[in-house]
């Protein structure tokens, strides 16, 4: 596709649900990223992939979150017994390699948790 | 700590005026550094970016940014602001190594008055 596309783009879960965002980056990226904007706030990083391989959970919450790329492609982002505070919009963003710094956004997921 | 900093919640600027969103950052090394749009609904979108050379960059939209290494600084300016600029604008920076993950500032929400 022409850009980074996600889908669902609004979410809403009851407290105790478990919810799945999913990424489809563009076409050939080598790097993905998902971030974490709370309303009011600037977007923080959660975890990165290159190609399937996870480099980097250090931003995930707590261990209900958790996130795959299991083919290289496309991505999806797991979060188990969701709480309020998880309430938040999910982005992600890929790159063409990790040394290319130019990331591409997504819309976005907005999750809310009820 | 490092961080990324900036200092306006809110501006608000006149159609045709011209338009100055300050960013710090707060790092040992001059990382590489970004400004970001993002309007209702939409991700984000890359407004222009400095790695190194000329310390003033132009962007898309008509906008420009100034790196001054003794200030710590990048700020982003544009000579006569449109109503279509109303949006909110992200400074961020990559450290130039490890996985060029992207750090953010808290945001600027620009206001555009008739």
């Amino acid at each position: 596709g022409a850009g980074v596309s996600q889908s669902p783009r609004y979410k809403v879960a009851k407290r105790g649900q478990d919810v799945a965002l999913r990424c489809d980056p563009i076409s050939g990226h080598v790097s993905l990223f998902w971030y974490q904007q709370a309303l009011g706030q600037g977007p923080e990083f959660l975890t990165y992939f290159q190609n399937e391989a996870q480099l980097d959970k250090s931003g995930l919450p707590s261990d209900r979150f958790f996130a795959e790329r299991p083919e290289g492609s496309v991505s999806t982002l797991k979060i188990q017994r969701t709480q309020q505070e998880d309430s938040a919009v999910y982005l992600c963003a890929s790159s063409f390699n990790r040394d290319t710094y130019e990331q591409y956004f997504g819309p976005g997921t907005r999750l809310t948790v009820t | 700590a490092q961080s990324v900093t900036q200092p306006d919640i809110h501006i608000t600027v006149s159609e045709g005026a011209s338009l100055e969103l300050r960013c710090n950052y707060s790092y040992g090394a001059t990382p590489y550094l970004f400004w970001y749009v993002q309007s209702p609904g939409q991700g984000l979108q890359l407004l222009l970016k400095y790695f190194s050379g000329d310390t003033l960059v132009q962007g898309i939209k008509g906008f420009e940014a100034e790196f001054k290494r003794s200030q710590s600084s990048f700020n982003l300016r544009k000579p006569s602001v449109h109503w279509s600029d109303a949006a909110e604008y992200f400074c961020a920076v990559v450290l130039n190594s490890g996985y060029s993950t992207l750090t953010f500032g808290k945001g600027t929400m620009l206001l555009v008055s008739p």
